[in-house]
């Protein structure tokens, strides 16, 4: 079965960090692209980043831009979002979502997200 | 950075048409993809590309593209469609970059 599992999510202060990951399975890792994407409660979707298979190409979200750093490990099908300086709208469900791979861009698989509260 | 328009709320009477869309410049040079995403759940893919449906998705689900317009439509609209849809593409500023719309809260009646 395909699956993606988020981790790392919690309660923290404004301006601290926190790490999130994402444990790939049921596919092989290193052929996608991954990409995050949060939801504040009550509002849409917003992208936040994106990492090619061989972590080669690497986008940020303006917002994100700076104090957010993506990364993987394909030896440990893993996808990881480094959060620094965070705000308090940074607060969201953080979801870990699989690129199609195609020239069709789409997140074809996504998983069920890690809320992250910053607040103190 | 790109931006994707959608329409707060739409609203279709059981067994009707309706269409979604989003508008963006972005859409001249990409496909848009469509999440479907009901509440306390993950999004998922219903459409993407030209007009592809992944596996599971009922072919009431289609899509198509004009100009800076990229539209979502389902005919015959059922009960379980009630949900949030939103659009997505590639940010036209950078090859990773990926911009969504702001959601489409959509009705059935």
């Amino acid at each position: 079965e395909v699956q993606l599992v988020e981790s790392g999510g919690g309660l923290v202060q404004p301006g601290r960090s926190l790490r999130l990951s994402c444990a790939a399975s049921g596919f092989t890792f290193d052929d996608y692209a991954m990409h995050w994407v949060r939801q504040a409660p009550g509002k849409g979707l917003e992208w936040v980043s994106g990492i090619s298979w061989n972590s080669g190409s690497i986008g940020y979200a303006d917002s994100v831009k700076g104090r957010f750093t993506i990364s993987r490990d394909n030896a440990k099908n893993s996808l990881y979002l480094q959060m620094n300086s965070l705000r308090a709208e940074d607060t969201a469900l953080y979801y870990c979502a699989k690129d199609n791979g195609g020239v069709d861009d789409a997140f074809d698989i996504w998983g069920q997200g890690t809320m992250v509260t910053v607040s103190s | 950075s790109s931006e994707l328009t959608q329409d707060p709320a739409v609203s279709v009477a059981l067994g009707q048409t309706v269409r979604i869309t989003c508008q963006g410049d972005s859409l001249r040079s990409y496909y848009a993809s469509w999440y479907q995403q009901k509440p306390g759940q993950a999004p998922v893919l219903v459409i993407y590309g030209k007009n592809n449906r992944p596996s599971g998705i009922p072919d009431r689900f289609s899509g198509s593209s004009s100009g800076n317009t990229a539209s979502l439509t389902i005919t015959g609209a059922q009960a379980e469609d009630e949900a949030d849809y939103y659009c997505n593409s590639r940010d036209s500023s950078g090859n990773h970059l990926r911009v969504f719309g702001g959601g489409t809260k959509l009705t059935v009646l």
